[in-house]
C-alpha cells in the first residue's frame, strides 16, 4: 500500500478548474512534488516545493499544501492536461521516496 | 540537451540476473543524486533506489533490498542497477530519475525507461 493517498480518477470539463489531492503523514515534513505522465511516455515534473513550476510548465498549474494534504490545481484545464498525475514525497524516518498511487485526469 | 538514457532491459527467467545502465549527458552528473523508479504494466510509479553524488549514501526500497545493488561511475557519467534473484513482480519499466537541485523530494529529469520482463 502507498504511504501517499490519491483519488484514482478525477474529471474536469474543458476550461474549468480541477484540484488533485494527495494525503499522507510525510507531507507534514516535506512539500510534495507532482509529476505528469501521458500514455507511453516518461513522467514529467510539473510542480515542486511550496508552489514552484519547472521551466516550460504552464502557469495554469499551481500547488498548495495544508497539514497532511497537498494539492495540485489546474485552472482552465486543457485537453493536453489529460494524463496521470503522481505526487511524491519522502519518508522522514527512512529517507525513502514515496509515491502516491496516481490520479487519472480526464478532460471532458 | 540534458538527458538520461536507460539500457539493459530484457526478458529474463525467474531467479536470474540483469544489469541496467543509465547514461547521463548535458549536465554535471557527478554533482547529482540519482534514483531508479519502476512502473509495472498498468500500475503506478514505485521508487526503487537512490545513490548520492559521491556514492556515500544509498537507499533501497524494502521490496528490492538484498537483491538489487545501485552504483555509479562518475567518470563515465553512468548509473547502474544490478538486479539479482529476479521475481515476476519485478517486471516493470525501469526509469532513472535525477534529484532536483532545489528539492529533497522532486525528480526533475527522467529517462525514457527500459523494460524488464521476468518470466518462468
Amino acid at each position: 500500500s502507498s504511504e501517499l493517498t490519491q483519488d484514482p480518477a478525477v474529471s474536469v470539463a474543458l476550461g474549468q478548474t480541477v484540484r488533485i489531492t494527495c494525503q499522507g503523514d510525510s507531507l507534514r515534513s516535506y512539500y510534495a512534488s507532482w509529476s505528469q505522465q501521458k500514455p507511453g511516455q516518461a513522467p514529467v515534473l510539473v510542480m515542486y516545493g511550496e508552489n514552484n513550476r519547472p521551466s516550460g510548465i504552464p502557469d495554469r498549474f499551481s500547488g498548495s499544501s495544508s497539514g497532511n494534504t497537498a494539492s495540485l490545481t489546474i485552472t482552465g484545464a486543457q485537453a493536453e492536461d489529460e494524463a496521470d498525475y503522481y505526487c511524491n514525497s519522502r519518508n522522514s524516518s527512512t529517507n525513502h521516496r514515496v509515491f502516491g498511487g496516481g490520479t487519472k485526469l480526464t478532460v471532458l | 540537451e540534458v538527458q538520461l538514457v536507460e539500457s539493459g532491459g530484457d526478458l529474463v527467467q525467474t531467479g536470474g540476473s540483469l544489469r541496467l545502465a543509465c547514461a547521463a549527458s548535458g549536465f554535471t552528473f557527478s554533482t547529482c543524486g540519482i534514483n531508479w523508479v519502476r512502473q509495472a504494466p498498468g500500475k503506478g510509479l514505485e521508487w526503487v533506489s537512490y545513490i548520492s553524488s559521491s556514492s556515500s549514501t544509498i537507499y533501497y526500497a524494502d521490496s528490492v533490498k538484498g537483491r538489487f545493488t545501485i552504483s555509479r561511475d562518475n567518470a563515465k557519467n553512468s548509473l547502474y542497477l544490478q538486479m539479482n534473484s529476479l521475481r515476476a513482480e519485478d517486471t516493470a519499466v525501469y526509469y532513472c530519475a535525477r534529484d532536483h537541485a532545489d528539492s529533497v523530494v522532486a525528480f526533475d529529469i527522467w529517462g525514457h525507461g527500459t523494460m524488464v520482463t521476468v518470466s518462468s
